[in-house]
């Protein structure tokens, strides 16, 4: 089982509709849960953070955590296609001295 | 300084020379991470800084690559002899204890062996 592990994708979705994007994770330890965009040639940049389980709100984007599944999500909502990149979710392996592992990334791609 | 730093930004070498790639991370940045990301690819974790502790090395893919941090800031990573499966931008990251604390990119080192 890989350690983080997210749908390569693409995920196509229409302008103004919701993207869902998935990510499970190996380890139970796990504190802490990140979402990163990362458009093509650039580097990633942060989206959000979550460290508690439930729901975390900031503007159009929702992170989703449930730590019995070991499962986090991030939906946005009213998709631009500006929104149009990868997404990397990344994960603090709190077992493993606090190293952030990443999944493979979800490419999305917004429609006009 | 304001971001994470690093030098070359591109770097174009011939198979079996060395390179060195350079990171100079946020200052008072106490966590300092490099990733590899190849063609396409996700982020392959190389290896991991965390203050005066000694480095997770658990992600370095053969024993030709190599890193270090200097006064716990600046780090170097240091690849031996060159593979051409060995190009691909090398992403520097720091945070300010690690452990759970968001990290920052640097823009990468792209490198190409040919």
């Amino acid at each position: 089982q890989k350690e983080v592990e997210q749908n390569s994708g693409p995920l196509s979705v229409p302008e103004g509709a919701i993207a869902s994007l998935n990510c499970t994770y190996s380890d139970r330890g796990s504190q802490s849960f990140f979402w990163y965009r990362q458009y093509s040639g650039k580097s990633p940049e942060l989206i959000m953070f979550i460290y508690s389980n439930g729901d975390k709100e900031d503007g159009r984007f929702t992170a989703q955590l449930n730590k019995a599944s070991q499962y986090v999500s991030l939906l946005i909502r009213d998709s631009q296609p500006s929104d149009s990149a990868t997404y990397l979710c990344a994960v603090n392996y709190y077992n493993q001295g606090g190293k952030l592992i990443f999944g493979q990334g979800t490419e999305l791609s917004v429609k006009p | 300084g304001a971001g994470v730093s690093q030098s070359p930004s591109n770097k174009v070498t011939e198979k079996g020379k060395d390179v060195e790639l350079r990171c100079d991370p946020i200052s008072g940045h106490t966590a300092l991470y490099w990733y590899r990301q190849s063609l396409g690819q996700g982020l392959e974790f190389l290896i991991y800084f965390q203050g005066n502790s000694a480095p997770d090395k658990s992600g370095l893919p053969s024993d030709r690559f190599s890193a270090e941090r200097t006064g716990g800031s600046v780090s170097t990573l240091t690849i031996q002899r060159t593979q051409q499966e060995d190009s691909a931008v090398y992403l520097c990251a720091s945070s300010a204890q690690g452990g759970g604390n968001t990290i920052y990119f640097g823009e990468g080192s792209w490198l190409t062996v040919v």
